[in-house]
């Protein structure tokens, strides 16, 4: 089974807005990483952030981790039409390079 | 530097088949492993492979086999192919050095789209 659920499962907002998208996961971890995906192609890492680390900001993209709750979230600033796709966290199991994958949020940004 | 390639992109294969499908990880890296992707399932893992040995392994059956060779390219294979192992699979590679776990990311190629008829 999964270890990651992402919330929601499909979101759609007008371009311009901001996206966020949470990710829960079960066990302790080292790191949690986002990707995106277009379309059933392959993924796009876009952020890595650390057990130790609380936020993290690449560009128009601003990361959260509470290892309290065991939970991320993933916030996309001033969206674009081009950021609709597909979004994923994945930690890896304890110790292994063995990356367990949320579900996904499906992300549509309207034009 | 390049990317993780996967070829080929597309496959149509008949049950019972079989499958050879490739993976070359970023220059430098000598972890890759592989990974299903099925609207129903998700994202599950098949394996790991570094320096040529299988170092973890996921919940498939044995008709699932990968290998690496000692350019860290590798290759998965799926014997008797049966109409659900219709998918996405997707190879990531990792650095897997001395690097700590913490700070090393995976990449992905752009997958590989097995169709099984």
């Amino acid at each position: 089974s999964q270890q990651g659920e992402e919330d929601p499962q499909a979101l759609s907002i007008q371009e311009g807005e901001n996206a966020t998208m949470n990710c829960s996961y079960k066990t302790s971890i080292n790191n949690l990483q986002w990707y995106r995906q277009n379309s059933g192609r392959g993924l796009v890492h876009l952020i890595l952030i650390r057990s130790n680390e609380r936020e993290k900001h690449s560009g128009r993209l601003r990361v959260t981790l509470d290892t309290s709750k065991k939970s991320s979230s993933l916030l996309i600033t001033a969206s674009r039409a081009a950021d609709t796709a597909s979004y994923f966290c994945a930690t890896p199991t304890s110790g292994t390079y063995k990356y367990i994958f949320g579900t996904g949020t499906r992300l549509k940004v309207l034009a | 530097k390049a990317g993780v390639t996967q070829t080929p992109r597309y496959l149509i294969k008949t049950r019972g088949q079989q499958v050879t499908l490739s993976c070359s990880p970023i220059s430098g890296h000598r972890s890759v492993s592989w990974y299903q992707q099925t609207p129903g399932q998700g994202l599950q893992f098949l394996f790991e492979y570094f320096s040529e040995t299988q170092r973890n392994k996921g919940n498939f059956p044995g008709r699932f086999s990968g290998r690496q060779f000692s350019n860290s390219r590798s290759e998965m294979n799926v014997s008797t192919l049966e109409l659900g192992d219709s998918a996405l699979y997707l190879c990531a590679s990792s650095e897997r050095t001395g690097r700590r776990l913490s700070n090393t990311e995976a990449f992905f190629g752009q997958g590989t789209r097995l169709t099984v008829v």
